[in-house]
């Protein structure tokens, strides 16, 4: 079946712009993440959905990070008056949260969106 | 505050050769750990995931081991290829997310 699927692959943008990055997960997967990659370093956690609770958004870098959930399915991260330290590529997974059990299953990720802020 | 360290950091070997990638952590009250590839400019493939109350998973000519008390990890590559080059990743698992480590990058050459 199909896996998950971000847009667009790549943006770049102006510094101060305003950017929204798409993510569509495994239909039926309850549980949505997005992690960012920034260059030399590590996987960071940004967000995390699961069904319609509401978010974890724990990691979130500033207030000018926010997402949202729609329809428990596709989702949507938008970065106000973005900086250049904001140029990382954006990940996204999704996974199936099995009843009953105390963390979620094999997390199943995106090609990523690649941002680039002038 | 969970910190996921891998050894080594990068790894070059011949075709053929038998692998340890080692993944370790901090904090033992972990709910999972997953081992990921990452090829250049692409997202990330599972490879295993280990619930806390197994040992290890295998999958083809890769097997992973947890043991919790220790915080340590390893995974194995039996008769290493070219195309299992790649940036291999490890990641303990909460509740709701995963934690990484900073990856082992790995060339397998012919």
């Amino acid at each position: 079946g199909a896996g998950v699927s971000q847009s667009p692959s790549n943006k770049v943008t102006e510094k101060g712009k305003d950017v929204e990055l798409r993510c569509d997960p495994i239909s039926g997967h309850t549980a949505l993440y997005w992690y960012r990659q920034s260059l030399g370093q590590g996987l960071e956690f940004l967000i995390y959905f699961q069904g319609n609770s509401a978010p974890d958004k724990s990691g979130l870098p500033s207030d000018r990070f926010s997402a949202e959930r729609t329809g428990g399915s596709v989702s949507t991260l938008t970065i106000q008056r973005t900086q250049q330290e904001d140029s990382a590529v954006y990940l996204c997974a999704s996974s199936l949260f099995l009843a009953g059990a105390f963390s979620t299953d094999t997390q199943y990720f995106g090609p990523g969106t690649r941002l680039t802020v002038l | 505050k969970q910190e996921v360290t891998q050894i080594p950091a990068a790894l070059s070997v011949p075709e053929g050769e038998n692998l340890v990638l080692n993944c370790s952590f901090t904090d033992s009250a972990i709910y999972n750990l997953q081992w990921f590839r990452q090829d250049p400019g692409k997202g990330l493939t599972s490879l295993l995931l280990i619930q806390s109350s197994q040992r290890e998973q295998t999958s083809g000519r890769l097997n992973a081991s947890l043991d919790k008390s220790s915080g340590r990890s390893t995974l194995y590559i039996a008769a290493s290829q070219p195309g299992d080059s790649a940036t291999y990743l490890c990641a303990v698992g909460g509740t709701d997310k995963l934690i990484f480590g900073t990856g082992t990058r790995l060339q397998v050459f012919p």
